[in-house]
């Protein structure tokens, strides 16, 4: 079965610091990872996926097929990226699986 | 102007009564999905659809009803065997090419009285 795991409900940091958001799936297939963040008051949007390899608003993330793990990054964290964010599992037969999510709270 | 919506943005509805709420995309996508979301639980996968007139349940899949017979509509009944049906539902479609985006609705809002 499909499963998409991210341990931590809520995660706070300061402005400036380093941001690592977790993710963990379990796919006995070929993975499509994606992130997806919703902002106060906005639809649930995706913000980058792992075939793309891109880094968008300064977040990127690798897929680690050894770890099975599709961690969220972002070295300096701003104000404006708190949000939920959700890491997202894609299958073979368009199946898209969603994590529990994570709480991004950056204080000033 | 382009994009999925979901009607109505807030229902209310007693206990023992089906609803169903509207999905509609003029993205010309081919899948549409169907979530609840849950405090504390994330996105749960209902049911989705990959074409017309099929659909595969998701991993929640009991208490709920789907149909597909137009390519831009998937309505989701809310039927009176589920135990728990006030909830947050998000409807999403993408395209059954390349790598699949998904494009969300606001969602509905579901209160059962």
């Amino acid at each position: 079965a499909q499963r998409v795991t991210q341990p931590e409900k809520l995660l706070s940091v300061f402005k400036g610091a380093p941001v690592e958001l977790k993710c963990n799936y379990s796919y006995s297939g070929s993975p499509e990872l994606f992130w997806y963040v919703q902002y106060s008051r906005q639809r649930l949007q995706l913000l980058l996926r792992h075939i793309s390899r891109e880094s968008i608003k300064g977040f990127t993330a690798d897929l680690n097929k050894g770890e099975t793990s599709f961690h969220l990054k972002k070295p300096f964290a701003q104000e404006e990226d708190s949000a939920m964010y959700y890491c997202a599992l894609g299958t073979g037969a368009q199946k898209l699986v969603f994590g529990q999510g994570t709480r991004l709270t950056i204080n000033p | 102007d382009g994009g999925i919506t979901q009607s109505p943005k807030y229902l209310f509805r007693k206990e023992g009564q089906n609803v169903t709420l509207s999905c509609e995309q003029n993205l010309n996508h081919d899948a549409m999905y169907w979530y609840r979301q849950d405090p504390g639980q994330g996105l749960r996968l209902i049911y989705y659809s990959q074409i017309v007139n099929d659909f595969q349940k998701g991993d929640i899949a009991e208490g709920y009803s789907v149909s597909r017979e137009k390519k831009e509509s998937f309505p989701l009944t809310v039927t009176s065997a589920q135990k728990n049906p006030t909830a947050f539902y998000l409807c999403a479609s993408s395209s059954y090419r390349g790598i699949p985006e998904a494009f969300f609705g606001q969602g509905t809002r579901l209160t059962v009285v």
